[in-house]
């Protein structure tokens, strides 16, 4: 079955630690998506990546960093500069909005909780 | 940048109800996506609209663009528990990577 993934289900992090999502797609969608969502709120962009080895700062980037080196996976690592982790992260990917195929798919998402 | 702005923020219907949930944009939209989410889980693509006045269905669900691309629509015919669920409203802002900017999501509760 082709979907998206996302692992672990639910994280908890100790201050001062680094964590990493994960985040992987057998869609064969080039472009992929990490965002927030806290209570109350729609969902907000932190990164984007269009390519293999190429990503964008989203509207709230700070305190997190990205890497695309297989088109199917893009993990996110929440780090010690991010203070107030806690949330609701959503993976996305779509085919090619390049090419205006930009229809999101989104994967079960991982809950982060600040021990 | 965009906001979306969603009404009701909650709603809740007795099962056989119609509903209707709205979602306005202050600018013109390019794309306007409908999701589901059930509390904890991910998002289910509902459906896209981009024409003004355009308007699609799936199974129970109709949704509308008006024609000035301001404001869609969601609505709901005979609602079922199944139904129940948080929907969030997507503005497509026209960027060459598919920036979709979110509503805050309406709650839906149906009672049985």
């Amino acid at each position: 079955d082709g979907g998206i993934t996302q692992s672990p289900k639910y994280l908890f992090r100790k201050e001062g630690q680094n964590v990493t999502l994960s985040c992987e797609q057998n869609l064969n969608h080039d472009a992929m998506y990490w965002y927030r969502q806290d209570p109350g709120q729609g969902l907000r962009l932190i990164y984007y990546s269009q390519i293999v080895n190429d990503f964008q700062k989203g509207d709230i980037a700070e305190g997190y960093s990205v890497s695309r080196e297989k088109k199917e996976s893009f993990p996110l690592t929440v780090t010690s500069a991010q203070k107030n982790p806690t949330a609701f992260y959503l993976c996305a990917s779509s085919i090619d909005p390049v090419a205006g195929q930009e229809t999101q798919y989104f994967g079960p998402g991982t809950r982060l909780l600040v021990l | 940048s965009q906001e979306l702005e969603q009404s009701p923020q909650s709603l809740i219907v007795q099962e056989g109800k119609n509903l209707t949930i709205n979602c306005t944009s202050s600018k013109t939209l390019y794309g306007l996506y409908w999701y589901k989410q059930k509390y904890g889980e991910g998002l289910i693509f509902l459906m896209m609209l981009q024409k003004g006045g355009e308007e699609k269905s799936h199974e129970k669900i109709t949704a509308k663009l008006d024609e000035k691309k301001q404001q869609s629509s969601l609505h709901i015919t005979a609602s079922q528990p199944s139904h129940a669920g948080i929907y969030l409203c997507g503005a497509d802002e026209g960027t060459s990577y598919g920036k979709l900017t979110f509503g805050q999501g309406t709650i839906l509760t149906v009672h049985p």
